[in-house]
């Protein structure tokens, strides 16, 4: 079954505390992204990734990091610098990077804080 | 400022009746403008493009430069069209797909 797998669905994160949301892709895409999407509003980007061992800042990149080390993988890590971290995260991918490419969505993870 | 509007968070409509989903953009030169599409339970999902200029489970969205709009519409709604709708916009400069999203509007269609 290809596409975009997030783990895990759910995650609770305690104060002052790192954690790590997973994003695989069975698609052979080279682009990868991760958005954010709190209620009332739409997503905002916050990382992406054109190719392996290269990722770009978006638009809400400040406490968050990323790594690209597999073409399959993008890893997203919310740290302890971002003060607001609830919300629902997605993973995308597209084939390429140019501007008209379909974004495939993963089905996302709800980070809470505890 | 780039920025996407769609107005209605919710918009309510019998089957069989007409629907449009409101979708304004603020952008310099020429975008690139899609609506993206969740239904219940399932992953969000590419709906249509305006280069494609297609009709999908009879949808259409026309580009407007001159009001800056992008609305979807489709003459009879089905109960199957309920989703959340978003549109989204990709500035051209920058060489990457960047999509700036819409808050969403979602239907409803009662039967």
């Amino acid at each position: 079954d290809g596409g975009i797998t997030q783990s895990p669905k759910y995650l609770f994160r305690k104060e002052g505390q790192n954690v790590t949301l997973s994003c695989e892709q069975n698609l052979n895409h080279d682009a990868m992204y991760w958005y954010r999407q709190d209620p009332g509003q739409g997503l905002r980007l916050i990382y992406y990734s054109q190719i392996v061992n290269d990722f770009q800042k978006g638009d809400i990149a400040e406490g968050y990091s990323v790594s690209r080390e597999k073409k399959e993988s993008f890893p997203l890590t919310v740290t302890s610098a971002q003060k607001n971290p609830t919300a629902f995260y997605l993973c995308a991918s597209t084939q390429g990077a140019a501007t008209n490419e379909k974004l495939f969505f993963g089905s996302g993870t709800q980070l809470s804080v505890l | 400022a780039q920025r996407v509007t769609q107005p209605e968070k919710l918009l309510s409509v019998f089957k069989g009746a007409p629907v449009e989903l409101k979708c304004n953009y603020s952008y310099s030169g020429s975008p690139e403008l899609f609506w993206y599409v969740q239904y219940s339970r399932q992953r969000l999902q590419l709906l249509l493009r305006h280069i494609s200029r297609e009709s999908i489970k009879g949808f259409t969205a026309d580009l407007n430069k001159g009001e800056t709009s992008f609305h979807l519409k489709k003459p009879f709604a089905q109960e199957e069209d309920s989703a959340m709708y978003y549109c989204a916009l990709s500035p051209i400069s920058g060489g990457y797909n960047k999509l700036i999203f819409g808050a969403g509007t979602r239907l409803a269609v009662h039967p």
